[in-house]
């Protein structure tokens, strides 16, 4: 059974740089695809974008000017960084696995919440 | 991009009780539909898929159907494990959008 956790710090600045991360076990990451997803307060999820273990990416274009997703295959881990936050970058951050691209996601991490404030 | 629509925003089920939850997307998915579980502190849970196929592991009471713009989520006997956020989801266009989610709840 695979399984995801997310890890990195729970409050940012505004202006600075989120990062997180991604472990995979239980499976090889080299047989998913990868995504990140998020969650603002009160509102419902929205798709950050995804990874392919060979490093192809597809990202919202909404976020896109601002996302960057890469993998590390060798740790089994892939991770997001999301530049010049601002308070509307505040929301429960998953990350998710899916077999087949652009389809539904087979297994998600149980999520964490980072807080953009000074 | 899409936009998802889930009603009601929370359903008070006693248990054993039929709950059906609906989700409406702007234009049409065809049957790229899923629908998620979950619960407080835990990971979403895959439930459905093509609108109507229950993922692996998932129990008969859970039962998907619909296509184009309208789905519907049916739980046929509630359990007391069963409550929960469920959420629908469309993978057929970029970028995948979410509904809001139905809280069922415990009448």
């Amino acid at each position: 059974q695979v399984q995801l956790q997310e890890s990195g710090p729970g409050l940012v600045k505004p202006s600075e740089t989120l990062s997180l991360t991604c472990t995979v076990s239980g499976g090889s990451i080299s047989s998913y695809y990868w995504s990140w997803i998020r969650q603002p307060p009160g509102k419902g999820l929205e798709y950050i974008g995804y990874i392919y273990y060979s490093g192809s990416t597809n990202y919202n274009p909404s976020l896109k000017s601002r996302v960057t997703i890469s993998v590390d295959t060798s740790k089994n881990q892939f991770s997001l960084k999301l530049s010049s936050v601002t308070a509307a970058d505040t929301a429960v951050y998953y990350c998710a696995g899916a077999k087949v691209a652009d389809t539904v996601f087979d297994f998600w991490g149980q999520g964490t919440l980072v807080t953009v404030s000074s | 991009e899409i936009v998802m629509t889930q009603s009601p925003a929370t359903l008070s089920v006693s248990p054993g009780e039929r709950a059906t939850l609906s989700c409406r997307a702007s234009q049409s998915v065809s049957s790229n539909l899923a629908w998620y579980q979950q619960k407080p502190g835990q990971a979403p849970r895959l439930l459905i898929y093509g609108a109507s196929t229950r993922a692996t592991g998932i129990p008969a009471r859970f039962s998907g159907s619909g296509s184009g713009t309208e789905f519907t989520l049916t739980i046929s006997s509630l359990q007391s494990e069963d409550f929960a956020i469920f959420f629908c989801h469309q993978y057929n266009d970029w970028p995948q959008t979410f509904g809001q989610g139905t809280k069922v709840e415990i009448k």
